[in-house]
């Protein structure tokens, strides 16, 4: 069965304070890993899309990785403005309507 | 951003009422999808649709029926709503690379 689990459920880090989210993901063929962030009251606002093994992606203070079997959120140095929910999704390559299998989502929290 | 839009933002109705969600795109973008999303549940998806009057189930249909008349416009109906339907609703689109974008939501309170 395809799957995603995301890991920590929710990361407490003081203003600075580099870390790392998870994503571990099951799925026949992989299209596609796509990272999300969502604020409260917001929907998912699309940050990257990861297509195969070794691929790295950045956008200021994130960068996202990706193996076979996992991908990396890492934050650098990050500020209060960075808290929100972190989304994980796959994409199988079978699929021909684009759906995507979804995570639970890492709840992260940065203290000034 | 993404031109999506869902109407209305919020609303509350009573048990047993027909409700129906809106979403409506400016990106002439041929899949569209609904989903909801609550506490310990993350996102799931109810229908989608591949193209204009073309829909299908996703993983908690039950409840839901869809409708799309034109590329623009998804509609997303509860016939008779329940509290369980309590929720928020998103909707989201997507092209051939595989991202989706969303809306802003709308807020579902069934009494």
């Amino acid at each position: 069965e395809d799957q995603v689990t995301q890991s920590p459920e929710a990361l407490r880090l003081q203003e600075g304070e580099s870390s790392s989210l998870n994503c571990s993901y099951t799925v026949s063929g992989l299209r596609g890993l796509f990272w999300y962030r969502q604020d409260p009251g917001k929907g998912p606002e699309f940050l990257f899309t990861l297509y195969s093994a070794g691929e790295e992606k950045e956008k200021e203070r994130l960068k996202a990785t990706l193996t076979k079997k996992e991908s990396f959120l890492h934050i650098t140095a990050p500020k209060p403005e960075d808290s929100a929910t972190y989304l994980c999704a796959v994409q199988a390559a079978m699929d021909s309507n684009y759906q995507l299998i979804w995570g639970a989502g890492t709840k992260l929290i940065i203290k000034p | 951003d993404a031109g999506i839009t869902q109407s209305p933002r919020h609303k509350v109705t009573e048990t047993g009422t027909p409700v129906t969600l809106r979403c409506h795109q400016t990106e002439n973008h041929r899949y569209m999808y609904w989903y909801r999303q609550d506490p310990g549940h993350g996102l799931r998806l109810i229908h989608y649709s591949y193209g204009v009057k073309d829909t299908d189930k996703g993983e908690v249909s039950d409840g839901y029926s869809v409708s799309r008349s034109k590329t623009e416009d998804f509609l997303l109906t509860l016939e008779s709503a329940t509290s369980s339907q309590t929720s928020v609703y998103f909707c989201a689109i997507s092209g051939t690379s595989g991202e989706q974008f969303f809306g802003p939501g709308t807020r579902l309170t069934v009494l």
